[in-house]
């Protein structure tokens, strides 16, 4: 089972400023099987990206993801007051979907 | 327009079975490539996958549950079910179903899920 590691576990920052959230994976995930989903208080997530880096339908441009084998990368280039959530990663490339621990960014 | 709900008890009893709908609209399981998974999520806890069946019937568990769980589908009714046997307060969470349009794409609309508690 490929387990994946999500670090820092909080990222403090304010508005405006430029968000890095890390996934590791235990071992390499094809990056098609890849994907970030952000989770506010109260409510189901919403898929950001898939594919390691393609953005789902409606989301900003402001999010970006990157990566290949076992390090991705999500990217927040600037933070909206609405992006303070915590945010997982999740690969699905083996007959097991797992998530990671998930970061959470919030205001500080 | 995608929509999913989840139903099913609120509260159950340490070793009971649960057993949860997920009902959905907008899309058929019967189209290929299409699947529905379960998702739940502790209290403050991080998600967690537990099964995914797929528009042909094929189906997928967590390894570290599969003995407790069984997901089927009516697609005459546009809906999935989730069962997992022998309940334990630990299984206490809010479930979550989801559709997965296509192979190679994670999930995408997900329910607003139910919460479950397990306790006597």
């Amino acid at each position: 089972e490929i387990v994946l590691t999500q670090s820092p576990g909080t990222l403090s920052l304010s508005p405006g400023e430029r968000a890095t959230l890390s996934c590791r994976a235990s071992q390499s995930v094809i990056s098609t099987y890849l994907a970030w989903y952000q989770q506010k208080p109260g409510q189901a997530p919403r898929l950001l990206i898939y594919g390691a880096s393609s953005r789902a339908t409606g989301i900003p441009d402001r999010f970006s993801g990157s990566g290949s084998g076992t390090d991705f990368t999500l990217t927040i280039s600037r933070l909206e007051p609405e992006d303070f959530a915590v945010y997982y990663c999740q690969q699905f490339g083996s007959s097991q979907f797992t998530f990671g621990p998930g970061t959470k960014v919030d205001i500080k | 327009q995608i929509t999913l709900k989840e139903s099913g008890p609120t509260l159950v009893k340490p070793t009971q079975t649960l057993t949860l709908t997920c009902t959905f609209s907008g899309f058929s399981l019967s189209t290929s490539g299409v699947g529905v998974g379960w998702i739940r999520q502790p209290p403050g806890k991080a998600l967690e996958w537990l099964a995914l069946i797929y528009w042909d019937d094929d189906k997928r568990y967590n390894s570290s549950l599969k003995s407790r769980l069984t997901i089927t589908k009516d697609t005459s009714k546009n809906q999935v079910v989730l069962t997992m046997t022998n309940m334990d307060p630990v299984d206490t969470a809010t479930y979550y179903c989801a559709d997965r349009p296509r192979l190679s794409y994670p999930f995408d609309n997900w329910g607003q899920g139910t919460l479950v508690t397990v306790s006597s």
